[in-house]
């Protein structure tokens, strides 16, 4: 059994540009929740997909977007870089959404935004 | 608002020392869930609990849904337990889970 993997680890852009962040769920996972957490502070949600539609979305701008795949990977795209979005970017896999499952997490990427 | 907060901050904790880190939550919720996050991101889920008590070796998490309160306990404290832990409150609306801003444990050998 695989657990959840996230790439790249680590990456820097330039504010205006655009990224791609990638999620591999846990084996038999079909629900992914992306993870934004700026240092010194707890994760906040961005949002929550399961199986290929969006679930439930945190306070966070259209310009934060994602996909879920047939495989149930992931991705988060963000437009339009802005210096505030440098943070850790983790995605957690589950069994399925709500309070009853519990979440899976990825060793995260570093966005820097320069 | 549904609101979670954490304390301590910062916990330094001798070897052997028995450990208490808190959480209080605004209103009622779904599930309660205890991590953990070392140095570098990686999140590991310890517990999740809706009511009662739960150990699992050398922790124990408790919940008291009356008084929106909830306890992680670290027994026989170890260097390797030096961590941030953080505890997430689901109100089961929009599957968005609600992160305190952790504590983070150093543990002294």
């Amino acid at each position: 059994e695989t657990g959840v993997t996230q790439s790249p680890t680590h990456l820097i852009k330039t504010r205006g540009q655009q990224v791609t962040l990638r999620c591999s769920s846990q084996s038999g996972h079909n629900t992914v929740s992306w993870y934004q957490q700026a240092l010194g502070q707890g994760p906040q949600f961005i949002f929550q997909y399961y199986r290929e539609e969006e679930n439930g979305r945190g306070n966070f701008p259209p310009r934060f977007s994602g996909l879920q795949f047939p495989n149930y990977s992931s991705e988060l795209n963000v437009n339009a870089l802005e210096l505030d979005d440098s943070a850790l970017y983790l995605c957690a896999s589950s069994l399925g959404g709500g309070a009853t499952y519990e979440q899976y997490f990825g060793p995260g990427t570093r966005l820097t935004v320069t | 608002k549904n609101e979670v907060e954490q304390s301590p901050q910062n916990l330094t904790a001798q070897e052997g020392e028995f450990i208490t880190i808190n959480c209080s939550y605004s209103v009622g919720i779904s599930a309660l869930h205890w991590l953990q996050q070392h140095p570098g991101g990686g999140i590991v889920s310890l517990f999740m609990l809706s009511s009662g008590k739960k150990k699992h070796g050398r922790l124990i998490a408790t919940i008291n849904i009356q008084e929106k309160h909830s306890s992680l306990h670290i027994t026989a404290s170890h260097p390797r337990d030096s961590a941030v832990y953080i505890c997430a409150a689901d109100w089961g609306t929009g599957n968005q889970f609600y992160f305190g801003t952790g504590t983070s444990l150093t543990v002294i050998p």
